[in-house]
Parts: C-alpha cells; sequence; structure tokens
C-alpha cells in the first residue's frame, strides 16, 4: 500500500523568505502526487498535482513542486512567502491504477512572522 | 466558481446519540468521497461513490456509521450511536470522474461530548 511522510510537523518562516516543504512518498511505481492547503475551520485546497511529463509543477499562489524519482520526493517550494501563507500543507500520493483513492500525510503546519 | 457543499458546519452531540451530515456535491460530478480528518492528522477516506453505488467503503465502521447517495447527487453520512473517538472534521469531496481531481468542502466540525 501506498503510503505519505512529511518529516516537518511544524515550520515558521519569516515573511519574504524561501519554503521548502518535504513530501516523501512510498509507492512501488509512478505515482500521482498533490499538495493541498488547508486554512483553519476550512476544507483542503488543490495546490498543485503531478500526473507524469515535466518534473516541476507549477501550481496557483506562486508555489511549485518538483517530482525526485530517485529520492521518492515531492517537495514543496514557494520563492517568498506572504503572511497569508500561514496554513497547513498535505501532501498526498494515489495510485496509478485507481487515481482516486488518496493517501495523505500527517501535514506541516506553517506559521509566518512579519 | 462551483463548490462543494456541506452542512452543517459545526455539530455538537452527545454520545450515544444519532448524527447526520449532508453533502451537495459540485454539479455534474459523478464521484463523491467522505474522507474523516482526526486533529493533527491527515485526512482518511471513509466512502467513495461513483454515482449512487459505493466502490470503496472498507475503511468505514460498518457497524456504526452508513453512507448513502440515493440519486447519485448529494449524499448523507450518518453515525449511530456516536462515539467519543467520533470528534473530527467531516470533509465531502467530488470529482468529475474516479481520475480526476478532487474538491473539498468546507467541512463539518463534530464533537462528541
Amino acid at each position: 500500500a501506498q503510503s505519505v511522510t512529511q518529516p516537518d510537523i511544524h515550520i515558521t518562516v519569516s515573511e519574504g523568505a524561501s519554503l521548502e516543504l518535504r513530501c516523501n512518498y512510498s509507492y512501488g511505481a509512478t505515482p500521482y502526487l498533490f499538495w493541498y492547503v488547508q486554512s483553519p475551520g476550512q476544507g483542503l485546497q488543490l495546490l498543485l498535482k503531478y500526473f507524469s511529463g515535466d518534473t516541476l509543477v507549477q501550481g496557483i499562489k506562486g508555489f511549485e513542486a518538483e517530482f525526485k524519482r530517485s529520492q521518492s520526493s515531492f517537495n514543496l517550494r514557494k520563492p517568498s512567502v506572504h503572511w497569508s501563507d500561514a496554513a497547513e500543507y498535505f501532501c498526498a500520493v494515489a495510485t496509478t491504477g485507481t487515481a482516486s483513492k488518496l493517501t495523505f500525510g500527517t501535514g506541516t503546519r506553517l506559521q509566518v512572522t512579519l | 466558481e462551483a463548490e462543494v457543499a456541506q452542512s452543517p458546519r459545526y455539530k455538537i452531540t452527545e454520545k450515544s446519540q444519532a448524527v447526520a451530515f449532508w453533502c451537495d456535491p459540485i454539479s455534474g460530478h459523478a464521484t463523491l468521497y467522505w474522507y474523516r480528518q482526526i486533529l493533527g492528522q491527515g485526512p482518511e477516506l471513509l466512502v467513495q461513490f461513483q454515482d449512487e453505488s459505493v466502490v470503496d467503503d472498507s475503511q468505514l465502521p460498518k457497524d456504526r456509521f452508513s453512507a448513502e447517495r440515493l440519486k447519485g447527487v448529494d449524499s448523507t453520512l450518518k453515525i449511530q450511536p456516536a462515539e467519543l473517538g467520533d470528534s473530527a472534521m467531516y470533509l465531502c469531496a467530488s470529482s468529475l470522474t474516479r481520475t480526476d481531481t478532487q474538491y473539498f468542502g468546507p467541512g463539518t466540525r463534530l464533537t462528541v461530548l
């Protein structure tokens, strides 16, 4: 079965600083990979997804992620963080067989200091 | 922009009571999902519908949880009786097909006292 590990429970960055959130997955074949963001008390919003092709994926709100097969990673990056980016970020994986059963990581809470 | 609707947003109930949540997916979305998110964890799939049929309920505690999507549009998730451990956020999501992006609703925050 597939699994996702987000090693950082909580990250604090200053506004304007760069950001990288780590995600490692476990799956035998090439997975479908996703990053979602969740503001307090809200549902999840899709930031970006990787299905195939270019391993550098651009998403909404200035986020990007890079799929690295050799490292089983799909890290999320943003060059300059805004205070409104403070939220919980979830990495998720789906198998290429169904593509619909998402397995989520435990999330990384991002705090932005002014 | 079309959104997934859920109600109620918040629900407080006592253990052993029955509780129900409602979800209205984005129009035209054939696939509907119910997730449970315990505080500090990622969402976990409870049940998946394709139109009105259940295609995956392997993680649904069937002794107390039930879900239906009678006309293949909106859906209801019920818990009877509720237990303290059921306190969580219940998220509904929908997608156009089984392989398309899932869009999430705002969730129902359940507190069982």
